[in-house]
């Protein structure tokens, strides 16, 4: 089945403790982004990467970091996580071409920072 | 970005046709009609997209007027699987501003029995 997964999907951690939250694709596509997701806020990016080894900020980076080794993988690192940070979050990804804009979305994780 | 306004609140009968209006009265010649929803704090799903020409898949149908300031989605058989925030968004194809989606307020569909 065709999907974007994300891992884990819900993470309760403590101020400043490092977290990745793992993103994969099995759709073999390009393109994949980060978001969050807070109330009264909509959907913010993160960052995006258009390719392997290709990425870049998006709207909110501050306290992020992400990388491209792989097309499948786009991991993303909070070095040291803080209380704003507590979110939804979402990774997304895309075919390479026109429609960009029509992405595939993971079913999101859920992360409290306390 | 050609800005959208949607109704805030539909309701639906399960089993009829659900149709979502858009209004998008300044889009632009380049500018592509998505459509996305999102049921409740799960992650986003893309539904449909057109340039001007009526669009038809698995999932729904899009409606472009002939002048393209709106559109209409189209769930010819909404179920209660269907009740969700959806969402117009009128973007320029490719690669511009990093593929970024902004989502509005989108119109809340409740498909009741």
């Amino acid at each position: 089945e065709a999907q974007v997964t994300q891992n884990p999907r819900y993470l309760i951690t403590v101020t400043g403790k490092k977290l990745t939250v793992t993103c994969s694709q099995n759709m073999n596509h390009e393109y994949m982004s980060w978001y969050r997701q807070d109330p009264g806020l909509g959907l913010r990016q993160i960052y995006y990467s258009m390719n392997v080894e290709v990425t870049d900020k998006g709207d909110v980076p501050e306290g992020y970091k992400v990388s491209r080794k792989e097309k499948r993988n786009f991991p993303l690192i909070l070095e040291s996580p803080s209380p704003n940070q507590t979110s939804l979050y979402f990774c997304a990804s895309s075919p390479r071409g026109v429609g960009t804009y029509e992405q595939y979305f993971g079913p999101g994780t859920r992360l409290t920072v306390t | 970005d050609a800005k959208t306004t949607q109704p805030t609140s539909m309701d639906c009968a399960e089993g009829r046709a659900a149709n979502l209006p858009c209004n998008h009265s300044t889009i632009s010649g380049n500018e592509y009609v998505y459509w996305y929803r999102q049921i409740h704090s799960q992650g986003p799903q893309y539904i449909i997209h057109g340039l001007k020409n009526n669009e038809t898949n698995e999932m729904a149908s899009l409606i472009i007027t002939e002048d393209r300031k709106s559109s209409t989605l189209i769930l010819p058989h909404a179920t209660l699987r269907d009740t969700a925030v959806y969402y117009c968004i009128v973007r320029v194809g490719g690669y511009n501003q990093g593929g970024k989606l902004i989502f509005g307020q989108g119109t809340e569909l409740s498909v009741k029995p």
